[in-house]
């Protein structure tokens, strides 16, 4: 069964920082993986599709690479804002089923 | 283009009532799914569909129904609600291994 963990938990930082957020994954049997953010009280927001053939997604301050033999993947956030502040999700669509499975999130805080 | 939309956002029921949760996409998605949001459990599938007339359970299906008798809809009935099924619930879309869009959400209160 596919399980995803995100780490940290939370998160806080200055305003300004580069910061790197973790997510693995326990089989690497997948068609993609994607990044989402979601605000309090709102829905998700997709920000990076990898797919499961590439190794590395950008968007403007965001890069987000996928190592999918290690089952791991980062998301790289530079110049950090505090309208960054958000819960980031990471989520594999695994090939069996052809289901997304999320990780429990990280809370991230930018102080201004 | 309205991508995924929800209704109701919000909605307050007895325990022991039934509804259905609302879902319809624009995008001319073959796969759509139902998640639901519990603090510190991240999300869970409930139920899903790679087309019309096809649909499977996820993680968590019990006390849940879904029917695809379009491409563009999907709803989810709850038959009997219980407090456990008080929650945030998602929809979302994609075509095969391609990027999943969500709707807003439901956040469904069960006394």
């Amino acid at each position: 069964k596919q399980e995803v963990t995100q780490i940290p938990a939370a998160l806080s930082v200055p305003e300004g920082e580069n910061l790197v957020l973790n997510c693995s994954f326990t089989d690497s049997a997948i068609y993609n993986l994607q990044w989402f953010r979601q605000d309090p009280g709102k829905g998700l927001t997709s920000l990076l599709l990898i797919q499961s053939s590439q190794r590395e997604q950008t968007s403007g301050r965001l890069n987000a690479s996928l190592d999918k033999s290690s089952g791991r993947s980062t998301l790289y956030i530079a110049a950090s804002q505090p309208g960054d502040s958000a819960t980031y999700l990471c989520a594999v669509r695994v090939v069996y089923g052809n289901k997304l499975v999320f990780g429990a999130g990280t809370i991230l805080r930018v102080k201004s | 283009n309205a991508g995924v939309t929800q209704t109701p956002k919000f909605q307050v029921l007895k325990t022991g009532q039934s509804m259905t949760l609302q879902c319809a996409q624009d995008m001319n998605h073959e796969y759509m799914s139902w998640y639901r949001q519990d603090p510190g459990m991240g999300l869970r599938l409930i139920h899903y569909s790679v087309g019309a007339g096809i649909t499977d359970q996820g993680e968590v299906p019990n006390g849940y129904n879904v029917s695809r008798s379009t491409t563009e809809d999907f709803p989810l009935r709850l038959l009997s609600a219980a407090p456990s099924q008080t929650s945030v619930y998602f929809c979302a879309s994609s075509r095969q291994g391609d990027e999943q869009y969500f709707g807003p959400g439901t956040r469904l209160t069960v006394t």
